[in-house]
């Protein structure tokens, strides 16, 4: 069965909207949880790291004030893409992992449309 | 340099055939690696991890190099269905670091 589930799958919004997207880790308490981001025939481009509790790290390039990230519970992270505008449109993923062995679980992602 | 370096492909080969992919990496002290396999418009899903003896999982065989810092996957028999996105993952100290990924088709 699924460990991670991302909700929603797909979202078509309109210029200026924002989106939230969540992700579920439904196997084990995630105290961190990753979110990427993937554009057509590109490879995985992680945008933060959501940290229970705190606020979530960043990486350079990624605006904090337009990808909001919340990580409310152990099993609860979401990522609202704030003023979306069609250069946003991408497919999101989240992911969690396991700290032992390292593996990945990803959500099934959610692909953003913004007309 | 890229930390994780991958040829992006795309690699068309016939049913049957073998393929073998690489993959390089610039932090000699990554501590783990994967192989990931992502189909079109889906999420990556693991394959396989990569140890140090190398390891093998039905017609899949993967290696690791520590002293040339590289790591390989080698497919037999080529499936239809082997037709995926392989993306490299190294992780270090729960920083994982994705390839851009290699991009095979298998033609029948």
């Amino acid at each position: 069965g699924a460990v991670v589930s991302q909700h929603p799958s797909r979202v078509i919004c309109k210029s200026g909207t924002s989106v939230k997207i969540e992700c579920r880790s439904l196997d084990f308490q995630a105290t961190t949880m990753f979110w990427y981001r993937q554009f057509p025939k590109k490879s995985l481009m992680l945008m933060a790291t959501s940290n229970e509790g705190s606020k979530a790290t960043y990486e350079q390039g990624v605006e904090k004030d337009k990808f909001l990230i919340n990580h409310a519970s152990l099993t609860l992270s979401t990522l609202t893409v704030t003023s979306a505008h069609p250069e946003d449109s991408s497919f999101y993923i989240c992911s969690v992992q396991n700290l032992n062995t390292g593996e990945l679980f990803f959500g099934e992602g959610s692909r953003l449309t913004v007309l | 340099r890229k930390e994780v370096e991958q040829d992006p492909g795309p690699f068309n080969v016939p049913e049957g055939a073998t393929v073998a992919f690489n993959c390089t990496y610039s932090n000699s002290a990554s501590q783990s690696f994967f192989w990931y396999r992502q189909d079109c418009r889906k999420e990556p899903k693991l394959l396989m991890s990569v140890y140090s003896s190398g390891n093998e999982d039905g017609r899949f065989t993967a290696q690791l190099n520590r002293a040339s810092q590289y790591i390989s996957l080698l497919i037999r028999d080529s499936k239809l269905s082997d037709s995926a996105t392989y993306l490299c993952v190294v992780n270090r100290n729960n920083d994982m670091r994705f390839g851009a990924g290699t991009r095979l088709t298998v033609k029948p």
